[in-house]
């Protein structure tokens, strides 16, 4: 399979709720990582995950998680949301060692009400 | 730190007319630069990259040079068409390093 896969697309959560967004990593690629993306702005550093495990993190809290799987998935789960994590997430991939062979997703529109 | 600090845009620009983003950056280390386009809708795509000094990234008529004597990653092009028309972001890796540090992008508006 290639290219990276993400879902939902668009999603309206409240503020205070939990949300999980998914990503489907290209086949190979066991190193995926997530930036946050606000409107008008670059991407932002999350985390990354090396073969399940995190192995890198940005200046976020840890009300953000992540898992990684054996089947080149993973998920970003983000609780008790605040109006401020309304973004654009996305999901990069690559080989472990290839510091410019990331793949990205398209994003999930994550909006908070 | 390690930041990168782009041109703001918008540009607008006529077919066929040249353009020029520019792009600096500090690192702690020494980095290698990207450029990456977002087109409307799309997730970010690697449009060139170099890796050392005075080494000359180019793709599909694209280029950028980085400069490390005044730390910058001016990205060219001599003719642009409609379909260049997307968010430009320029962007740096230090080795061994896990992410990527973006600046806040460039929207480009080509009109024909």
């Amino acid at each position: 399979e290639t290219g990276v896969t993400q879902s939902p697309t668009h999603l309206i959560k409240t503020r205070g709720q939990q949300v999980t967004l998914r990503c489907s990593s290209q086949s190979g690629h066991n190193t995926v990582s997530w930036y946050q993306q606000a409107l008008g702005q670059g991407p932002q550093f999350i985390f990354q995950y090396y073969r399940e495990e995190e192995n890198g993190r940005g200046n976020f809290p840890p009300r953000f998680s992540g898992l990684q799987f054996p089947n080149y998935s993973s998920e970003l789960n983000v609780n008790a949301l605040e109006l401020d994590d309304s973004a654009l997430y996305l999901c990069a991939s690559r080989e472990q060692g290839v510091s410019y062979g990331y793949t990205f997703g398209s994003g999930t529109r994550l909006t908070v009400v | 730190g390690n930041s990168v600090t782009q041109m703001e845009g918008p540009v607008t620009l006529s077919e066929e007319a040249f353009l020029t983003i520019n792009c600096t950056y500090t690192a702690t280390g020494y980095p290698s630069l990207f450029w990456y386009v977002q087109y409307p809708g799309e997730g970010l795509q690697l449009l060139l990259k170099a890796t050392k000094a005075d080494d000359k990234g180019s793709n599909k008529g694209f280029e950028a040079t980085y400069r490390k004597e005044t730390t910058s990653f001016h990205l060219e092009k001599g003719s642009v068409q409609v379909s260049d028309s997307a968010v430009y972001f320029c962007a740096l890796t230090l080795t061994g390093a896990n992410n990527l540090f973006f600046g806040t992008g460039t929207r480009l508006t080509v009109i024909p």
